[in-house]
């Protein structure tokens, strides 16, 4: 079936620009996260959703991050007034939770790159 | 603070030979998780290690866990070419919303 995609795969953006990122989770995947790699800091989470709830946004870096759900499937993580730390790859997962692996799938990831 | 170390950070071998890769995290976790990286590409999930001793095979790879020393390894047996990529090991824990914590990644070079 259909796995986890997320869009746009490359954003290039000025410094300052509000920027939206999008997930598609696999489809009845209840659990949803948010992680961004880069080079100096490796693979961080960022936010997780359980459902359309947000139970846990410790990893978001700034309040210049957000992100929603909406009808428990697509997310969308917005940047606002990007800055040249936020470049990276952002990479989005799903999980079937309540199933005994908890295994999360992840996307392609979105490459941001901001001048 | 949930911490996961892996060592090496960088490892270059032969074809054909076999080797080990560590993880070490801090604090007592739920799941133990192997994810392969190609260069340019996401994360391809490898092993899900739910117990203590658990052990699992996949080809020439085998990841255990060993949850009272806080330790699980990936082991390489006759390495290929193809098995050149990063290797991330992870955990969660369910009180965390089985948010994963990951290593800083293994970049492996196998060569001809």
């Amino acid at each position: 079936g259909a796995g986890v995609s997320q869009s746009p795969s490359n954003k290039v953006t000025e410094k300052g620009k509000d920027v939206e990122l999008r997930c598609d989770p696999i489809s009845g995947h209840t659990a949803l996260y948010w992680y961004r790699q880069s080079l100096g800091q490796g693979l961080e989470f960022l936010i997780y959703f359980q459902g359309n709830s947000a139970p846990d946004k410790s990893g978001l870096p700034s309040d210049r991050f957000s992100a929603e759900r909406t009808g428990g499937s697509v997310s969308t993580l917005t940047i606002q007034r990007t800055q040249q730390e936020d470049s990276a790859v952002y990479l989005c997962a799903s999980s079937p939770w309540g199933r005994s692996t908890y295994e999360q799938y992840f996307g392609p990831g979105t490459r941001l790159t901001v001048t | 603070e949930l911490k996961v170390e892996q060592n090496p950070l960088f490892l270059s071998m032969q074809e054909g030979k076999n080797y080990t890769i560590y993880c070490n995290y801090s604090t007592t976790s739920d799941r133990l998780y192997w994810y392969r990286q190609d260069p340019g590409k996401s994360l391809e999930s490898l092993f899900v290690l739910l117990s203590n001793g658990a052990v699992k095979q996949e080809g020439r790879l085998m990841a255990s866990l060993d949850t009272k020393a806080r330790l699980s390894t990936l082991h390489i047996t006759a390495a290929v070419h193809d098995l050149s990529a990063t290797y991330f090991c992870a955990v969660d824990r369910e009180t965390s919303g089985s948010r994963l914590t990951f290593g800083e990644g293994t970049q492996l070079t196998v060569n001809p």
